[in-house]
């Protein structure tokens, strides 16, 4: 089974521009979540989708935004860039159903690098 | 809210030595989570256990074995005959559900020294 992909793996972007990064699951999980890690913060909770829902965020602002589709593929989005959005953005996948939930997977992650 | 404390910032241990990760957390839940997650050079971070508040229940899998306290929050890790392998950065986390809404500590770096 193919684990859990990222794209792209780095990233160069300037002040002001927006980003979109994709993760596709683990084949069969319906729950993806995004995390970011920087120097300065830590890792932190982005937010997290099951089955296209948005079912939880967490404390970042609105220029985050993600979505899940239908094949449970994610993206996030960060608008108007800033120089403290440069980070390890993370995703992660997991098996759900009925409230039994399974093993966490993690991508690879993608570096972002604000200029 | 939930808050977490890794009071260890770096460990060194010696190859085959017993090691404990330490963490505390606080929260006003009533029910929650725990996990422990490491993320070892490569950068990829690695889901290791995931515990509900309910389950006291101390679980060893391997050579890593949880404890967990409800009664002072705490939830420590033990690596029983550490590995060169073993070396990276663990980190705790309470969350409110499931996987989402997690706190992460700062982090406890472990090295392992052959």
């Amino acid at each position: 089974k193919a684990g859990v992909t990222q794209t792209p793996r780095y990233l160069i972007k300037t002040r002001g521009q927006q980003v979109t990064l994709s993760c596709s699951p683990i084949s069969g999980h319906r729950s993806v979540s995004w995390y970011q890690q920087t120097p300065g913060q830590g890792l932190q909770f982005l937010f997290e989708y099951f089955s296209e829902t948005q079912r939880n965020k967490g404390n970042f602002p609105g220029r985050f935004s993600g979505r899940q589709f239908s094949n449970s593929r994610s993206e996030m989005n960060v608008s108007t860039l800033e120089l403290g959005d440069s980070a390890l953005y993370l995703c992660a996948s997991s098996w759900e159903d009925r409230g039994r939930i399974d093993t966490q997977y993690f991508g690879p992650g993608t570096r972002l690098t604000v200029l | 809210a939930q808050k977490v404390t890794q009071a260890q910032t770096e460990i060194s241990v010696v190859e085959k030595e017993d090691v404990t990760l330490d963490c505390v957390y606080e929260t006003r839940d009533t029910t929650y989570y725990l996990f422990w997650y490491k993320q070892p050079p490569s950068g990829e971070l690695v889901f290791l256990i995931r515990r509900n508040s309910f389950d006291e229940q101390n679980e060893i899998s391997g050579r890593y074995s949880w404890n967990f306290q409800k009664s002072t929050s705490s939830f420590n890790f033990t690596i029983t005959a550490s590995q060169v392998v073993d070396s990276a950065v663990y980190f705790c986390a309470p969350g409110e559900t499931s996987y989402d809404k997690v706190i992460f500590g700062p982090g406890t770096s472990l090295s392992v020294i052959p």
